[in-house]
């Protein structure tokens, strides 16, 4: 059964940075495009970024564009999301997805980031 | 991008029927047959009820269902159980390789 683990939250002051990692099982990773999607607290999910399954294209929510940097590897079965100039309002639950939002899945559990001095 | 817009909240009771409606614009809802609905209860991961406007995954009840017109796309609930009881999320795809979801609908059951 396919399953999502994601990893590496976190408490990071503004400014700071922070990478998350989803390790995958149960299924072909390197066969499937993959997803990060976000909750903040209270509010909504948000798309944030998706990879395509041999990584060589990459897209971003404009929220996240030029910060935020999605990448796998598909020998170690994962999927990462670096993120550098955090700001309070990217704290949020980070969920990795199989597949782009719409698809199947599965989903993680999520990680949670919050960034506060 | 947008969110798209959706109700902060519906109600009914057992073996009712409720809608849930995601209003968008051309760019999205209206542009693409790329919807998805997704339920979340709190502390688990969000699970794909709908998608493609109205397919059904295997193993959803066919008491979701859902449809599109124009710029808003729906999500019926019928037959309403105590277990259906959580927050509901529209996506759609929004071109360029961008995605946008609704702002959430809290789904109560009397």
């Amino acid at each position: 059964e396919p399953q999502l683990v994601e990893s590496g939250g976190g408490l990071v002051q503004p400014g700071g940075s922070l990478r998350l990692s989803c390790a995958a099982s149960g299924f072909t990773f390197s066969s499937f495009a993959m997803t990060w999607v976000r909750q903040a607290p209270g509010k909504g999910l948000e798309w944030v970024s998706i990879i395509a399954a041999g990584g060589g294209r990459t897209y971003y929510a404009d929220s996240v564009k030029g910060r935020f940097t999605i990448s796998r590897d598909n020998s170690k079965n994962t999927l990462y999301l670096e993120m550098n100039s955090l700001r309070v309002d990217d704290t949020a639950l980070y969920y990795c997805s199989k597949g782009e939002p719409g698809d199947l899945g599965p989903w993680g559990q999520g990680t949670l980031v919050t960034v506060s001095s | 991008q947008s969110a798209l817009t959706q109700p902060r909240s519906v109600s009914g009771s057992p073996g009712q029927s409720v809608t849930i409606s995601c209003t968008g614009t051309s760019s999205d809802v209206g542009g693409y047959d790329y919807v998805s609905w997704y339920q979340h209860h709190p502390g688990k991961a969000p699970k794909v009820m709908i998608y493609d406007v109205s397919k059904r995954p295997a193993g959803v009840p066919d008491r979701f269902s859902g449809s599109k017109s124009g710029n808003t796309a729906s999500l019926t609930v019928s037959g309403l159980q105590a277990e259906d009881e959580a927050d509901y999320y529209c996506c759609s795809y929004a071109g360029s390789h961008s995605w946008v979801f609704g702002g959430g609908t809290k789904l109560t059951v009397l």
